[in-house]
Order: C-alpha cells, then structure tokens, then sequence
C-alpha cells in the first residue's frame, strides 16, 4: 500500500505557462481533497472530487485552476497561464469514505513559478 | 477571526519537556485532528477524535466539546518531535466533508 502519491514533488514553471499536478489517493479510497499551502499561511481547502465528480470546488479560484479525478487514473489539479501568487506546496488527501475515517495525505507539490 | 485557532504560535522546548498546544475552534464539527509537517516534508495525521482522549506513543490528544478546545501533549520530548503541528476540524454533511486548518505552532526541541 504505497499510500497517496503526489507527483511530481517539486515544479517550476514560468509566468504564463501550464501546471499540471498529478495526486494518486490510497488504494480503496474514491475520495480526493485538494489543498494549498501558501508560505507563511495555513492550508486552505480547494476542491472535494470524487470519481468523475466535483463535489465541492468553493476554495477553487474562479479562473485559472480546474481539477478533475476521472475514472481511471490519477486526480489532476491544472493551473493555466501560471503567475508567481500560484507559487505554493499543493497537498492531496484521499480518505475511502467522505473523511468519516479520516485523511491520507500526500508528501504535496512544491511549485515554483519563476 | 479564524474558525480555527492555535497557541503559542512558535514553542521552544528542552528535550525532555512535557509539551502542551492548544486549539480553539468556534464552529459545530465532526471531528478533530492533529497534523504534523516536518520542514520541507509532507502531512501526517496524528489523531482523529470527536470526544475524549487518545494516546498513541508519548502523543496525547484531548477534546472537549463543550468549550470547543483541544490539546496534544508530547511527552518526554526529543529533537526529533520539532515540525509544525496543525490542528483542522472537519463538518460532514452527508454529502460534503473537508477540513478547516489553524495556522499551525513551529515546535523546536533542543537537545
């Protein structure tokens, strides 16, 4: 059980050009969570998905950021035309039940937007 | 204010000192949890707990619903506890569960 895997651990990108972020939750569990860790700020909830489903994208920002978990594959988190305010660890949590038993964190992204 | 709150913000201990933090929240939840984030590193989930206390190791957690409060306790402490401990609270809603964070405490154990 290798746990949630989030890949890659550290990006960089330019102003203006795509992220993708790829999250892989635990085996058994359909339940994805997005979060962001802004420096010197505390997690923020971004979007709750399921399988093929958004359930929940009120932390999303309205532009830019989209996110999807299809039916087979990884959940993806994709920001368009990166600007240097997206630089942030992005954290992945899974859990098998909408969290009644808990979360599965990922090691997180570290994106840098140069 | 944030619906979540924690104290001290940064905590310096002796190794070997009994540690408190502290956690406030001031919504209706679910449940609670204690998180721990080495530098750099990722998140690992100490405790989940909706009522009571738990012990895992020399790591204590403690609610108390009433007064809407918790505590983690380490005791006999070691350099190697120093990371940054959150404290979230999550809301289920049948449909709809995710996790409201505190800005987390920087502990540094001295050895």
């Amino acid at each position: 059980n290798a746990g949630v895997m989030q890949n890659p651990r550290h990006l960089v990108r330019r102003r203006g050009q795509e992220a993708r972020l790829r999250c892989s939750p635990m085996k058994g569990h359909s339940h994805v969570y997005w979060y962001r860790q802004l420096p010197e700020e505390g997690l923020k909830f971004m979007v709750y998905l399921q399988k093929e489903n958004i359930i929940d994208e009120s932390g999303m920002p309205k532009e830019r950021f989209s996110a999807e978990f299809p039916k087979e594959g990884p959940s993806i988190l994709r920001i368009q035309q990166v600007v240097r305010g997206d630089s942030a660890a992005y954290f992945c949590a899974s859990s098998p039940v909408a969290g009644i038993y808990g979360y599965t964190f990922g090691s997180g992204t570290r994106l840098t937007v140069v | 204010k944030n619906e979540v709150e924690q104290s001290p913000q940064n905590l310096t201990a002796q190794e070997g000192e009994f540690i408190t933090i502290n956690c406030s929240y001031s919504v209706g939840i679910s449940a609670l949890h204690w998180l721990q984030q080495h530098p750099g590193g990722g998140i690992v989930s100490l405790f989940m707990l909706s009522s009571g206390k738990k012990k895992h190791g020399r790591l204590i957690a403690t609610i108390n619903i009433q007064e809407k409060h918790s505590s983690l306790h380490i005791t006999a402490s070691h350099p190697r506890d120093s990371a940054v401990y959150i404290c979230a609270v999550s809301v289920y809603t049948g449909a709809n569960s995710k996790l409201t964070f505190g800005k987390g405490i920087t502990l540094s154990v001295r050895p």
